[in-house]
């Protein structure tokens, strides 16, 4: 049973440092792995889809990185902001088929302070 | 972008009542769609895979008398929570997974619905 492992469970960093939050799963035969942000009472935005061919992906002051082999992926923040608080959560697909359900680590909670 | 709706955004009824919630890919067709619920603090959970026109298939512990689900047409399906009590309030989120075309096999994600069972 695949499970994802997410940690820390939070993080509180002052506004212009760089983090990392670390995502882990026990099952490697994975179709893709994606990355969630989560604002308090809201939906999912999705903000970096890994597919298991690849091993990294950048958006702005954001990259992820995959070890499918290792069942870990990273998420670089850079020059974090106040606007990046929130929680990110990890998710990698159910199984090596395209199309299958997503399996969610329980988060990370940020608080960029300004 | 593809959107997905989900109707109502929240929802407050009295326990023993029933609920539906809706979820719809407004500009493209999903033969499957995944419901999932998130409690307090908790990370998303799978509650169930719909698939157009067919049964759909619940996670092991989901009670499929308790949570209806129908996928009558390629663009909706709905989740009704039967006789709802408070264990059952949570965050309700449905992902809709693209069919055909560019976008084949990309899952987008509705807003959620907040039930809170009084």
């Amino acid at each position: 049973k695949q499970e994802v492992t997410q940690i820390p469970a939070a993080l509180s960093v002052p506004e212009g440092e760089n983090l990392v939050l670390n995502c882990s799963f026990t099952d490697s035969a994975i179709y893709n792995l994606q990355w969630f942000r989560q604002d308090p009472g809201k939906g999912l935005t999705s903000l970096l889809l890994i597919q298991s061919s690849q091993r990294e992906q950048t958006s702005g002051r954001l990259n992820a990185s995959l070890d499918k082999s290792s069942g870990r992926s990273t998420l670089y923040i850079a020059a974090s902001q106040p606007g990046d608080s929130a929680t990110y959560l990890c998710a990698v697909s159910r199984g090596n088929q395209a199309g299958t359900a997503l399996i969610f680590g329980k988060g990370t909670t940020l608080s960029v302070s300004s | 972008g593809a959107v997905v709706s989900q109707h109502p955004s929240w929802v407050i009824c009295k326990s023993g009542t029933s609920v539906k919630i809706e979820c719809r890919s407004l500009d493209f067709q999903a033969t499957t769609m995944f419901w999932y619920r998130q409690f307090p603090k908790q990370s998303l959970m799978l509650m169930a895979t719909s698939n157009e026109g067919s049964k759909a298939t619940y996670e092991q512990g989901v009670e499929k008398d308790k949570f209806l689900i129908n996928h009558a047409s390629l663009t909706l399906s709905t989740l009704t929570v039967t006789s709802a009590h408070p264990e059952d309030s949570s965050f309700y989120i449905c992902s809709a997974r693209a069919s055909g075309g560019l976008r084949t096999d990309t899952q987008y994600f509705g807003p959620g619905t907040r039930l809170t069972v009084l």
